[in-house]
């Protein structure tokens, strides 16, 4: 069974604090991705990877930065977070090609007071 | 302007009975998925469908790519069916950047 585990599960951050998302995969899948979700709006992609120690910029990368070091782990970095951060955030990862299946973690829900 | 637009936005439904979900989007598609979120949160990946009628189970999608529309029909509901069904797609084929729709939200009542 594929799988992506996220941590932490929850998180409760300042403004202006450093948040780190962790992402680990052991489907060894190529592509890994960041997504968040806010009410009102559909998954938005943040950033993604399909290959260690490179990171590319998704739809809503303002604010983020990703890190990649291996091919099981992917990390979002928000340097000084922003009250407009507040959000859950899915990881997820896929195999190469265009119908390679996307599994998803279980999120992580970052509250920034 | 959304991309990914689905109706209904939520639906209610007597368990057996049958649903039609919706999803119209706006630019070319080289892939279509539907996705389940259930009331906890978690997302599976149902079924990819970028033209055509696949089956999976009690869930059947229909795409008509040249109009820009795919259908999800889910036959004899379960209470397990409950939650958000996504619709997404992918305007390029390198990898899965996927564009999301807001999605339907499903209560089947026993």
């Amino acid at each position: 069974e594929a799988a992506v585990t996220q941590s932490p599960r929850s998180k409760v951050a300042v403004t202006g604090g450093k948040v780190t998302l962790s992402c680990h995969q052991t489907n060894n899948h190529d592509y890994m991705y960041w997504y968040r979700q806010d009410t009102g709006h559909g998954l938005r992609l943040i950033h993604y990877s399909y290959v260690a120690d490179s990171t590319e910029k998704g739809d809503i990368p303002d604010g983020y930065k990703a890190s990649r070091p291996s091919q099981e782990n992917f990390s979002l970095i928000l340097e000084l977070a922003s009250l407009s951060q507040t959000a859950v955030y899915f990881c997820a990862s896929s195999g190469t090609g265009v119908t390679g299946q996307l599994y998803f973690g279980e999120g992580s829900k970052l509250t920034v007071l | 302007g959304q991309q990914v637009q689905q109706s209904p936005s939520s639906l209610v439904l007597q368990e057996g009975e049958n649903a039609e979900l919706q999803c119209n989007f706006s630019s070319t598609a080289t892939q279509l998925q539907w996705f389940y979120q259930s009331p906890g949160g978690s997302l599976v990946s149902l079924l990819s469908n970028p033209s055509g009628t696949k089956h999976t189970g009690r869930l059947t999608s229909t795409t008509v790519t040249k109009e820009r529309r795919s259908s999800l029909h889910i036959s004899s509901s379960q209470t397990t069916d409950s939650g958000t069904y996504l619709c997404a797609i992918d305007r390029n084929s390198a990898g899965n950047k996927l564009t999301f729709g807001i999605g339907t939200r499903v209560l089947v009542r026993p």
